[in-house]
């Protein structure tokens, strides 16, 4: 069975500071991949997706960046968080051979800047 | 623009049915989708609907009608794990997903 996780689950970061949030997905290949943001009263954001390998599509410019360094590997970062960074991230895979809107979440990871 | 609209919160007592709606304007339209949340954990997938009409899946319906750009999520027989948020998001031409910001369910006993 498929399984994606994220971590870490909880960070506390000052302005400033670089970020790193990693994700990997197990039990598939080639899937697509995603990052979202979710603030509070707010629909979920797409930040990042990524069809392959090397291939990253971003969709809301800002100071963060993400990379896929292997298949089942995403990766979101910053070199220098702002305090509007703070929110619940989310990693996210789905079927990469047809478009699908079921896509399977990771356990999120709560970044508060401060 | 694109706008999803769906109420913040409601309130159902336990083994009652509740109706969560959600009406949608996307640049295109390849199926509205629902999500369950609970406080603090991710998203899980509920439904999919692309065409008119009324998808069941246990306790659970959801219905579309694309002509008004409306759908509907259908609770019965809810038990308190149902309280939770629920997510609308329709797919737009280009395949992505556009979220509605959710709807807060709370299950009275």
């Amino acid at each position: 069975s498929q399984t994606i996780h994220q971590w870490p689950a909880t960070l506390v970061q000052p302005v400033g500071s670089p970020l790193s949030l990693e994700c990997t997905v197990e039990g598939t290949s080639n899937p697509n991949l995603y990052w979202y943001r979710q603030a509070a009263g707010r629909g979920l954001q797409l930040l990042f997706y990524s069809v392959g390998i090397g291939q990253i599509s971003s969709e809301v410019p800002q100071n963060l960046s993400a990379s896929r360094p292997q298949d089942r590997q995403f990766i979101l970062s910053s070199k220098k968080l702002l305090l509007s960074d703070s929110g619940f991230y989310l990693c996210a895979w789905s079927a990469g051979t047809r478009h699908t809107g079921e896509l399977f979440f990771g356990e999120g990871s709560r970044l508060t800047v401060l | 623009g694109q706008n999803i609209d769906q109420p913040t919160e409601m309130t159902a007592t336990e083994g009652a049915i509740v109706q969560i709606n959600c009406t949608y304007q996307t640049s295109g339209f390849n199926g509205l989708f629902w999500y369950q949340q609970h406080a603090g954990e991710a998203p899980t997938f509920l439904s999919y609907n692309v065409l008119d009409g009324l998808e069941e899946k246990g306790r659970f319906s959801s219905f579309l009608s694309r002509s008004k750009g409306y759908s509907y999520l259908l609770l019965k027989e809810l038990q308190m794990k149902d309280s939770a948020s629920y997510l609308c998001a329709s797919m737009d031409s280009n395949y992505q997903l556009i979220w509605g910001a959710g709807t807060k369910l709370i299950i009275k006993p």
